[in-house]
């Protein structure tokens, strides 16, 4: 069974880069066969694809996000990781990794349990 | 603002049937049977209830069924219970450029 565990600081400051690692276990995050992409979800409102990565470090962003984002792998931990820059108030909210089969419209088949990350002074 | 449109609210009795209705444009919804439905319990993680439009992954009680005409999607429930009481999110695949947009989420309420 594969779960996905996020970690990282749930308080970061105003224009400061937040940094996020998911934990991948029972899988290989190497075997080829799934996207691996981060959401989030700010209090009391929906969710928002971030981004993705491949296995070969090949990524798509959210184009909304995607002058702030920067999301990479690292094979030999099983991880892969988030870095949104500049933050405001407005990047608040919970924090999801998930995978999703490697083709097109591929669905987001396991979650993360989330984590909080809140931007404050 | 979500790309994709939801109803705020629905609510049914137990036993009964609801859907949710999940609307789009051309340019996702319209274009590509790769809708999914998700359910999310409070202070949970999204659970995927059904992909590729009416597929149920595997676990997922058959119940929940999936529909799409046009722009729009629908998720419907079938014989209501106390438990399907939740968030639902709607998603769609919205070309190689974009490539995922979420509904804003509906909240069911079981009477």
């Amino acid at each position: 069974q594969v779960q996905l565990q996020e970690s990282g600081p749930g308080l970061v400051k105003p224009s400061q880069t937040l940094s996020l690692t998911c934990t991948v276990s029972g899988g290989s995050i190497s075997s080829g066969s799934y996207y691996w992409s981060w959401i989030r979800q700010p209090a009391g409102k929906g969710l928002e694809w971030i981004g993705r990565i491949y296995t070969s470090g090949s990524t798509n962003y959210n184009p909304s996000l995607k002058s702030r984002v920067t999301i990479s792998v690292d094979t030999s931990k099983n991880q892969f990781s988030l870095k949104l820059s500049s933050v405001t108030a407005a990047d608040t909210a919970v924090y999801y990794c998930a995978r999703a089969p490697r083709r097109v419209g591929g669905p987001f088949d396991y979650w993360g349990q989330g984590t909080l990350v809140t931007v404050s002074s | 603002q979500s790309a994709l449109t939801q109803p705020a609210s629905v609510s049914g009795s137990p036993g009964q049937s609801i859907t949710i209705s999940c609307t789009g444009t051309s340019s996702d919804v319209g274009s590509y049977n790769l809708v999914s439905w998700y359910q999310q319990h409070p202070g949970k993680a999204p659970k995927l209830m059904i992909y590729e439009v009416s597929k149920r992954p595997s676990g997922v009680s058959n119940r929940f069924s999936g529909s799409k005409s046009g722009n729009t999607a629908s998720l419907t429930i079938s014989g209501l219970q106390a438990e399907d009481e939740a968030d639902y999110y709607c998603c769609s695949y919205a070309g190689s450029s974009t490539l995922v947009v979420f509904g804003g989420g509906t909240k069911l309420t079981v009477l």
